[in-house]
């Protein structure tokens, strides 16, 4: 069974701070997948990449497939970017896992003005 | 624009009632699945389906049934609901093969009293 860790669990920033979310999982996988839940809302789906990078305005996701690793960029944080951050990754990866996920424990983020 | 859309974002029912939750897809996505989601315990999954009339077990299974008699309809049937069952409810649906197009709906948060 997959594991997926993440670090840190809570964050705390500034406006204007650079924010690193680290992802980590414990087998192979096909993708990755990076998401958000802002306080009381329904999960919106960041990222999901299988190599390198993508970026998109001030997030950025990368992910390191031979080191099982996978990190979360936020740049000039602004406080709208509070919510919880969650990565996931498919169960029996490589098999016919019907797109089921494994979740991270999610970091939350609070970003102060 | 596509969605998952959950009927209700909140729901207050009576211990004992019997409960439905409903999600419809409107991206002819093959797979749905209902979640769970509670504090500390992060997003685990309930059950899903993978076609018309299919249904597998999640991790949690337990007090629980679902039901897909429509593509794009799939229900979660709390039999007889119990304080226990206070949680968020999400329903995703995603496409088979690797580019899964993973979607989530907003949430029910059930109250169970």
């Amino acid at each position: 069974k997959n594991e997926v860790e993440q670090s840190p669990q809570n964050l705390t920033a500034q406006e204007g701070e650079f924010i690193t979310i680290n992802c980590s999982y414990s087998v192979g996988i096909s993708a990755l997948h990076w998401l958000q839940q802002h306080p009381g809302g329904g999960i919106v789906s960041l990222f999901m990449l299988s190599s390198g990078k993508k970026k998109h305005g001030r997030l950025i996701a990368t992910i390191n497939i031979q080191e099982k690793h996978s990190s979360l960029h936020i740049t000039a944080s602004h406080p709208r970017d509070s919510a919880v951050y969650i990565c996931a990754v498919p169960l029996n990866a490589g098999g016919t896992s019907y797109g089921k996920l494994t979740f991270g424990q999610g970091t939350i983020l609070t970003v102060h003005p | 624009d596509v969605k998952v859309t959950q009927s209700s974002r909140y729901l207050v029912k009576r211990t004992g009632e019997k409960v439905f939750l409903e999600c419809v897809q409107d991206m002819d996505h093959e797979n749905m699945f209902w979640y769970r989601q509670d504090p500390g315990l992060g997003l685990r999954l309930i059950y899903f389906s993978y076609d018309v009339k299919m249904k597998e077990k999640g991790d949690i299974p337990e007090g629980y049934s679902v039901s897909r008699e429509k593509k794009e309809r799939f229900s979660l049937i709390l039999e007889s609901a119990s304080t226990n069952q206070t949680s968020m409810y999400l329903c995703a649906s995603s496409r088979n093969g690797r580019n899964y197009g993973y979607t989530f709906g907003s949430g029910t948060r059930l109250t169970v009293v």
